[in-house]
Formats: structure tokens, sequence, C-alpha cells
């Protein structure tokens, strides 16, 4: 069983709130990612991170901003949510390359702006 | 940039028949394919996945894909499918060059009892 958290599960929140989206992991990972699912479709790549203090933009562009200042926590900030931020968000995490393993997923959160 | 496609969006198979969903990457370089599930309130999980050598590899619940370098392609397949496999599947890929780990669109999978 993959030990990787999200908080919270779900979140209804209004616009022009600001929001941090929580992800955790046990496993000791270097390499963090978050991606943005709306029902039906791709999971888009929006942040990911090789280790501690390394962030980078994903292949969708997003509003949101990531740190990445301990090794198992990865969290994901909106300054201002808008209604065009209500989707899934999956946070993942693997080991270097060199190990070259899979990702594991935590259980998403899905956020609503309304 | 690499892309996944997979040209199944929606599925329907009757129990105990045959499964076989086409994914295509683009990409040029060595990469690590996965086929990702996820079942209906639960998060995503890895069925199986491919880095090197044998190029047909057998994952969970009887699933298997074959990686065939000159199609860029990882195809799942299943001999008999259960009601239980009703998921939605996901073909993803990485590189050894920047570790992204792109998906598809997904294949929603829906098995008749």
């Amino acid at each position: 069983e993959a030990d990787i958290y999200q908080t919270p599960r779900y979140l209804v929140i209004g616009t022009g709130k600001k929001i941090t989206l929580e992800c955790s992991q046990t496993m000791g990972h270097d390499k963090m990612y978050w991606y943005q699912q709306d029902p039906g479709m791709e999971l888009h790549l929006i942040h990911y991170s090789y280790g501690v203090n390394s962030t980078e933009k994903g292949d969708l562009s997003s509003e949101s901003t990531v740190s990445r200042i301990r090794t198992e926590h990865f969290p994901l900030t909106l300054e201002s949510a808008r209604p065009s931020h209500t989707s899934q968000y999956l946070c993942a995490s693997s080991e270097s390359s060199a190990a070259r393993t899979e990702a594991f997923f935590g259980q998403g959160t899905r956020l609503t702006v309304v | 940039a690499q892309s996944v496609s997979q040209h199944n969006h929606h599925v329907i198979l009757s129990e105990a028949a045959s499964l076989e969903l086409g994914c295509n990457y683009s990409y040029g370089g060595t990469v690590n394919l996965f086929w990702y599930v996820q079942y209906p309130g639960q998060h995503l999980q890895l069925l199986l996945k491919y880095f090197s050598g044998d190029p047909l590899v057998k994952g969970i619940k009887g699933f298997e894909a074959e990686f065939i370098k000159s199609k860029f392609s990882f195809n799942l397949r299943k001999p008999s499918v259960q009601w239980s496999d009703t998921a939605e599947y996901f073909c993803a890929v990485n590189n050894n060059r920047d570790d992204k780990i792109i998906f598809g669109k997904g294949t929603r999978l829906h098995i008749l009892p």
C-alpha cells in the first residue's frame, strides 16, 4: 500500500479565497508530482519536483504554485481561487530515476470553487 | 515533447470477452511505460510496467502488455475480462531524460455482468 496522503479529499470554497492542498509521502521519495484531472479527461502534469528546493512547471500551465521545503511534503497553493480551478488534483511520488520505479498516487483532492 | 495516445475512450464488453486497449506514445529515445488503473472511488494503482528486457510484461489480475518499439506501442490485453475489471485505464510514459510521467486520456472500461 502506497504511503502518500492528500488532504483535504473534498473542498468547496468561494471565489477569491487562498487555498493550499496538502500532499505528504512517507516513502522517502525524491520525486513528487501534481496532476490535474477533469472528469473523464487525461491527467495533466502541472508541477513536479526532483527533491528539496526543486520545483518545475509541468506541461499544463497552472496558476498554482508549489514548494518543496521538506522531502516528504509538496503542498500546492492557489492564491485566489476561481471557478476555472474546479478540478481534481492528484499528487504522486516516485524514487529517483536510477531506480526506475513507478509513481505512487494519493487519493486526490476534488476542488470546487463557487 | 512526448505524448501518449489512447485510442479507445470508452469500451463496453461482456464478461469473458477478450480485451485489448491501444496505447501509442511519441518519443524517440529510451522510455519507461506504464499502465495504471483507477477503480471507482479509488486512487490510481499500477497495473504493470516496462523498463527493459522481455517486451511482453505481465501485471496483476491477469493483465499483460506488449511493447513494440517499431510501432511505439504498448497495448494492454486480458484474455477474459471480469465484471470487477470495470475501471478507467491510463497508459503513461516517462523518459530517462527529464523524468516527467505523461499520461494518456484514459479508457473507461465497462464490463457487463
